[in-house]
C-alpha cells in the first residue's frame, strides 16, 4: 500500500536553532501534501497544504516565514521549523492523499520537543 | 466556517460492550467523511464514507453516514481492550482539506 516516510521520528532541539522534518512517499506520486501539527490531547490542526512545485498555502494564524514547506518533488515535501521556541514543541504529521476508496496516508509524526 | 463535532469527548466501557461513536459535521462543499484509529502515533485508518445510508463494515467496526442529517456514527461491537484508543473522524471539503472533530478517547475495561 501507499507509505509516507516521516523522519525524524523524534528531535530535541535548542531553542533558536531549525529543524527540518522530511516526508517521502515511497511508492506514489503526492502531488498534494498537508502538514498537521497536534497539541497533546487535542486533535489535529491544519498548518498548511503544499503543492509540488508551487508555494504551499498556510492557514490562517499559521506563520509561513516560521514554518518554511517546500515541495519540491513528487516524492518528497519537507517543513522546516525555524528559530525554534518551547511553544514549538508538539507532533507534526504529513499527509499525502490518495484515492478516493482509500483517502489519505499519513507519515508516522514527529515529536518536537524544543528545550 | 467549517466544523466537526464529535461526542462524547471520552467514554470508558467493558470488554464485551459495544459502543456508538458519533460525529456531526458542517462544512462547505463536502465530499466525504473519514474514520481514523490513533493510539501513540499517526492516526490509522478506518473507513471513508461518501454516499448516504450505505454502512461500510470491517470485522467488528462498522459505520455509517446520513448526509442529510450531516452526521455519521462509528459503531464497535464485542469491543476489546486493544481496542482503546482515540478515534477522530473529518470530513473532506472542495480543496480535499480534512476538518477533524476533537476526537473521542475510548478506554475499554477488562
Amino acid at each position: 500500500g501507499a507509505v509516507v516516510s516521516q523522519h525524524p521520528s523524534r528531535v530535541i532541539c535548542k531553542s533558536g536553532t531549525s529543524v527540518k522534518i522530511e516526508c517521502r512517499s515511497l511508492d506514489f506520486q503526492a502531488t498534494t501534501m498537508f502538514w498537521y501539527r497536534q497539541f497533546p490531547k487535542q486533535s489535529l490542526m491544519l498548518m498548511a497544504t503544499s503543492n509540488e512545485g508551487s508555494k504551499a498555502t498556510y492557514e490562517q494564524g499559521v506563520e509561513k516565514d516560521k514554518f518554511l514547506i517546500n515541495h519540491a518533488s513528487l516524492t518528497l515535501s519537507t517543513l522546516t521549523v525555524t528559530s525554534a521556541h518551547p511553544e514549538d514543541s508538539s507532533f507534526y504529521i504529513c499527509s499525502a492523499r490518495l484515492d478516493r476508496i482509500y483517502g489519505y496516508t499519513f507519515g508516522s509524526g514527529t515529536r518536537l520537543t524544543v528545550v | 466556517e467549517d466544523k466537526v463535532v464529535q461526542s462524547p469527548l471520552s467514554l470508558v466501557v467493558h470488554e464485551g460492550d459495544t459502543v456508538t461513536l458519533n460525529c456531526s459535521y458542517e462544512v462547505t462543499n463536502f465530499r466525504s467523511l473519514l474514520w481514523y484509529k490513533q493510539e501513540k502515533k499517526a492516526p490509522t485508518f478506518l473507513f471513508m464514507l461518501t454516499s448516504s445510508g450505505i454502512e461500510k463494515k470491517s470485522g467488528r467496526l462498522s459505520s455509517i453516514l446520513d448526509k442529510k442529517e450531516l452526521f455519521s456514527i462509528l459503531n464497535i461491537t464485542a469491543t476489546q481492550t486493544g481496542d482503546s484508543a482515540v478515534y477522530l473522524c473529518a470530513a473532506v471539503n472542495s480543496n480535499y482539506q480534512l476538518i477533524w472533530g476533537a476526537g473521542t478517547k475510548l478506554i475499554i475495561k477488562p
